[in-house]
């Protein structure tokens, strides 16, 4: 069984401070994806990385694959209030002819104005 | 509008009834998944469709739960005879033959 282990489950943080979302797992992924997801609503795609090592930025978040494709990060320099929500990191477990995505629990942030 | 959609956003339901929900993905994507998330947890897969093809079920999907896409476009998930427990948000996605999945608005089911 291909797990996702992501932390800190839940992160209060001030506006303006910078955080760091981690997704572990002890298998190797295809690709890892990152969504964001609002109360009530469907999680929407952030990035998909897909080469270990690789570093995708979107503004002011910054996504990096591990070399060894088991592990993937989410930093996010001086968060707004807007970046409340819930991340959740995906993965395509290989072979990926399904598409299936495994999902790690999510971690819960909460922007503080 | 060309983004997956849901139908019903809500529904309560008594246990022991029958619903279904049904998901209209984008247009150009042959592959269809469902998903059920229950609150503080990641969404879970349920099931797979390639075109009009069922091709993957989990163990999640009980007898009480089937899923169609008829004609490979729009798809119907349905649970039989409810249960206090199938309450959670069911989430429809659609990709094209990668792994970019985009995910709907979701079904918020209550079982009462």
């Amino acid at each position: 069984t291909q797990l996702l282990e992501q932390s800190p489950q839940f992160l209060s943080i001030q506006e303006g401070e910078n955080l760091t979302v981690y997704c572990n797992s002890s298998s190797v992924f295809s690709s890892l994806q990152w969504y964001r997801q609002e109360p009530g609503e469907g999680p929407v795609l952030l990035v998909t990385v897909v080469t270990g090592g690789e570093v995708k930025k979107l503004k002011r978040l910054t996504f990096q694959f591990g070399d060894a494709r088991k592990d993937s990060s989410l930093h996010i320099t001086a968060a707004q209030p807007g970046d409340t929500g819930l991340y959740l990191c995906a993965g395509a477990p290989p072979p990926s002819n399904t598409g299936k995505l495994i999902f790690g629990q999510g971690t819960t942030l909460q922007v503080k104005p | 509008d060309t983004g997956v959609s849901q139908d019903p956003r809500h529904k309560i339901t008594k246990r022991g009834q029958n619903v279904t929900f049904r998901c209209d993905p984008i247009s150009e994507h042959n592959r269809l998944y469902w998903y059920r998330q229950t609150l503080g947890q990641g969404p879970e897969f349920l099931t797979y469709f390639q075109n009009e093809a069922q091709l993957e079920k989990s163990r999640l999907l009980s007898d009480r739960f089937s899923a169609e896409r008829p004609k490979g476009s729009f798809s119907t998930l349905e649970i039989q005879r409810t249960e206090q427990g199938d309450s959670a948000m069911y989430l429809c996605a659609s990709s094209p033959p990668y792994n970019e999945q985009f995910f709907g608005p979701g079904t918020r089911l209550t079982v009462l």
